[in-house]
């Protein structure tokens, strides 16, 4: 089944701890992007990948980092996190750029305390 | 920058009413329109797509007609259902440059369908 599957799907820590949310894609797409969804903001993209070894921010990527080894997966990184990090996050992939859909994957919600 | 701006929820209608979900966007050029329909505890999924003027998308019942001349993608559907009940995001995506890797969403309106 085509798929992009992130893990964990919950996640509580502290300030501070470092964490990783992995993302991966089984379509064999070049574009994968991860975006934060918060109430009344809707969703905004943090990082996105064109390819492998090609990233670039998004809207919002202060205090992420990411990175694309393999095409498939492209996870997301909070060196150091905060309360206001506290999100729900999704990751999502797509076989082209413009008109092009994008697959979404279940989503992480993250809670900072 | 681009923007996309969506009639706020929460919408409620009855089992079997009209929907009708305004969607307007700000963009530089032609840019491609989505919408993705969200259902609670689920990822986003996209509903129906238009890459260019007058084109018209439709999924499940609903349409959106993309109006270059009024920058519009409304969300329609003649009769809405119990399970058509969830959050409802517009979108446009740049066919070329930078914005071609992102989609720009609306804040999204929450749908709630009552029998």
């Amino acid at each position: 089944e085509a798929q992009v599957t992130q893990n964990p799907r919950y996640l509580i820590t502290v300030t501070g701890k470092k964490l990783t949310v992995t993302c991966s894609q089984n379509m064999n797409h070049e574009y994968m992007s991860w975006y934060r969804q918060d109430p009344g903001l809707g969703l905004r993209q943090i990082y996105y990948s064109m390819n492998v070894e090609a990233t670039d921010k998004g809207d919002v990527p202060e205090g992420y980092k990411v990175s694309r080894k393999e095409k498939r997966n492209f996870p997301l990184i909070l060196e150091s996190p905060s309360p206001n990090q506290t999100s729900l996050y999704f990751c999502a992939s797509s076989p082209g750029q413009g008109g092009y859909e994008q697959y979404f994957g279940p989503g992480t919600r993250l809670t900072v305390t | 920058g681009d923007s996309v701006t969506q009639m706020e929820g929460p919408v409620t209608l009855s089992e079997e009413a009209f929907l009708t979900i305004n969607c307007t966007y700000t963009a530089t050029g032609y840019p491609s329109l989505f919408w993705y329909v969200q259902y609670p505890g689920e990822g986003l999924q996209l509903l129906l797509k238009a890459t260019k003027a007058d084109d018209k998308g439709s999924n499940k019942g609903f349409e959106a007609t993309y109006r270059k001349e009024t920058t519009s993608f409304h969300l329609e559907k003649g009769s809405v259902q119990v399970s058509d009940s969830a959050v409802y995001f517009c979108a446009l995506r740049r066919t070329a440059g930078a914005g071609s890797y992102q989609l720009t969403f609306g804040k999204g309106t929450k749908l709630s369908v009552i029998p």
